[in-house]
């Protein structure tokens, strides 16, 4: 079945601080990749997505390219912020030819970021 | 629009008991479906419904049941609440149309049961 390996946390940083979250994926076919971030005390949002190799998604200054070559889709940002200070979930879907995946997904176990000023 | 609510956001529950996790989704979204999040194991998915009257289970149904009367709520039942459904749970909806589907969360609720 499909499953999402991300890096080991928590990972601290220093503000201003290059991030990088690694994140695999083993998956038959062609799924849709995404990144969600959890603040304390909310809910997940999105953040980022790639629907086909090579897409990349960005937002918020974070970065993230689909690579089906390595089944890879790791998460960068250039300069962090304390305000990044959250936990990171790598997920993935299988849509089908309309797009859709009925609201299923495959999430990674997540990974902590703190980022002190 | 509310998005996507959850209610209650915390509770506790002794072994045996049972309650109803309450969700519900003002966006008209077909697909709605239940999470839970735990330490070190990102989030596993529960029970799923594609429509009113639709359900299906995840990867971890086991002591949960779900049914889902109207596009809007989509409740969880515990019938007799164990300590290993002490978790956070999550509430999602999302729809098919234009383009990639994406999945709205609602704020979780943390049941400790003991």
């Amino acid at each position: 079945g499909d499953s999402v390996t991300q890096m080991e946390g928590p990972v601290t940083l220093s503000e201003e601080a290059f991030l990088t979250i690694n994140c695999t994926y083993t998956a038959t076919g062609y799924p849709s990749l995404f990144w969600y971030v959890q603040y304390p005390g909310e809910g997940l949002q999105l953040l980022l997505k790639a629907t086909k190799a090579d897409d990349k998604g960005s937002n918020k200054g974070f970065e993230a390219t689909y690579r089906k070559e390595t089944t890879s889709f790791h998460l960068e940002k250039g300069s962090v912020q304390v305000s990044d200070s959250a936990v990171y979930f790598c997920a993935l879907n299988h849509p089908n030819a309309g797009g859709t995946s009925y609201g299923k997904l495959t999430f990674g176990q997540g990974t902590i970021l703190t980022v002190h000023p | 629009n509310a998005g996507v609510t959850q209610t209650p956001k915390f509770q506790v529950l002794k072994t045996g008991q049972s309650m109803t996790l309450q969700c519900a989704q003002d966006m008209n979204h077909e697909y709605m479906s239940w999470y839970r999040q735990d330490p070190g194991m990102g989030l596993r998915l529960i029970h799923y419904s594609v429509g009113a009257g639709i359900t299906d289970q995840g990867e971890v149904p086991n002591g949960y049941n779900v049914s889902r009367s109207t596009t809007e709520d989509f409740p969880l039942r515990l019938l007799s609440a164990a300590p290993s459904q002490t978790s956070v749970y999550f509430c999602a909806s999302s729809y098919s149309g234009g383009g990639v589907e994406t999945q709205y969360f609602g704020p979780g609720t943390r049941l400790l049961v003991l």
